[in-house]
């Protein structure tokens, strides 16, 4: 079965703490991307890479890093800089980026609450 | 101001009916238009696309774009109970946008 997996569906921290997110792809695609989504905002950008070893600050990367050392797998970290960091962490790929980056196809999500 | 404007709703329809939903952008550079739907805690997936204006008809589903009015349009005939979700309409220039969700519910 292709898809994207991530783990673990609910997560909980104390603030201060870093936490990194899992996030892997086998559907061979080159692009891939990390979202937030807060309840009235949908989604917000946070990452992207569009291949292995390379990556780009989406709309709200302050406080977050990310690397794609594999083309399969894009982990995300939430830093203890993040000032809001509570909310569900999406994470997607695609086959092609840019413009054709349209059809992406969505993990499960991960909740985040940090306390 | 929004690159993408979403009226969230909700939306509460009787089974049978149709759904009406629509998303305003500001950017002329979008190109390809889509509409992903959410069911609650799931990621999103996408349901249609289109490219440039006009429609499209897929099934129960029909997506419209009105490039000279930067606007899109989603119909659901016949609506299912089924098709209770939040459908977020999303838009690409060099990166996907989003608009914010409207959540829908179809009663039995």
């Amino acid at each position: 079965d292709g898809g994207i997996t991530q783990s673990p569906k609910y997560l909980f921290r104390k603030e201060g703490q870093n936490v990194t997110l899992s996030c892997e792809q086998n559907l061979n695609h080159d692009a891939m991307y990390w979202y937030r989504q807060d309840p009235g905002q949908g989604l917000r950008l946070i990452y992207y890479s569009q291949i292995v070893n390379d990556f780009q600050k989406g709309d709200i990367a302050e406080g977050y890093s990310v690397s794609r050392e594999k083309k399969e797998s894009f982990p995300l970290t939430v830093t203890s800089a993040q000032k809001n960091p509570t909310a569900f962490y999406l994470c997607a790929s695609s086959m092609a980026s840019g413009r054709l980056s349209y059809e992406q196809y969505f993990g499960p999500g991960t909740r985040l609450t940090v306390t | 101001q929004k690159e993408v404007e979403q009226d969230p709703g909700p939306l509460s329809v009787p089974e049978g009916a149709i759904v009406s939903l629509n998303c305003t952008y500001s950017n002329s550079a979008f190109q390809y238009f889509m509409w992903y739907r959410q069911y609650s805690r799931k990621g999103p997936e996408l349901l249609m696309y289109t490219y440039s204006s006009g429609n499209k008809e897929d099934g129960r589903f029909t997506a419209q774009v009105d490039k000279s009015s930067k606007y899109i349009s989603l119909f659901i005939r016949d609506s299912q109970p089924s098709d209770s979700a939040t459908y977020l309409c999303a838009m690409v220039d060099y990166k996907l946008s989003f608009g914010a969700g409207t959540t829908v519910t179809v009663r039995a």
